[in-house]
């Protein structure tokens, strides 16, 4: 069964500090790990990682996947309270449109 | 450009009723993906709908329907509720453009469906 699974469930840090996301993933035919960020209600797209080792990279926040180990991270350093928000890791397979599998998310809250 | 939308923000209904939620996907999008978040999980595919036709589902049962318009908005049908199926329905468009791995879903902000 595919599935995707996200540690820690959820995190609490201070202002300033660096933070490491996990997602290890099991999808068959898979075609890429999606990362998206989920402050309130509707989910926002951060990264689309299809090769392994080639970080992507978006300000403070950068995330890099490991094909052979079914592995991603997702870093975000000098972290701010608007980072505050549920991280989601996210299997994509199939067909170009994209059949998603979503992890639990990664519950962050930074504290001033 | 409004992006998603979805209507209504908030709808509680009671077990064994029916519910309708709609959603009008981003301007140019053509593809809608219906999901369903249970508190504290991931979203769940529920299905998808391309040219007014579902073109893929999840593993969920018959009582969940959907319907494309020809202008690409697109309802959820819920029949005989059940109180599990208390939930943030979470509606996605897409494009379809030829030579792209990853057509990047666009979520809407989503109907909190509460089932007493």
């Amino acid at each position: 069964e595919d599935k995707v699974v996200q540690s820690p469930l959820s995190l609490v840090v201070h202002e300033g500090d660096t933070v490491t996301l996990n997602c290890s993933y099991e999808v068959t035919n898979f075609r890429s790990l999606l990362w998206y960020k989920q402050e309130k209600k509707a989910p926002t797209f951060l990264f689309m990682l299809t090769s392994s080792g080639i970080e992507k990279k978006s300000g403070r926040l950068s995330s890099i996947l490991d094909k052979k180990e079914l592995f991603s991270i997702l870093n975000i350093t000098a972290t701010q309270t608007g980072d505050s928000a549920v991280y989601l890791c996210v299997g994509n397979y199939g067909g170009s449109q994209g059949n998603l599998i979503f992890g639990k998310g990664t519950k962050l809250s930074v504290k001033p | 450009d409004a992006g998603v939308t979805q209507s209504p923000t908030h709808l509680i209904k009671t077990r064994g009723q029916q519910v309708t939620l709609r959603c009008s996907p981003k301007s140019g999008h053509d593809t809608v993906s219906w999901y369903q978040q249970a508190l504290g999980q991931g979203p769940q595919f529920i299905f998808q709908y391309y040219e007014e036709e579902e073109r893929q589902r999840g593993n969920f049962p018959d009582r969940f329907s959907g319907h494309q318009f020809p202008n690409y908005s697109s309802e959820l049908n819920v029949n005989a509720l059940l109180l599990g199926d208390s939930a943030l329905y979470l509606c996605a468009s897409s494009s379809t453009l030829a030579g792209t791995s990853y057509n990047e879903q666009f979520f809407g902000p989503g109907t909190r469906l509460t089932v007493l």
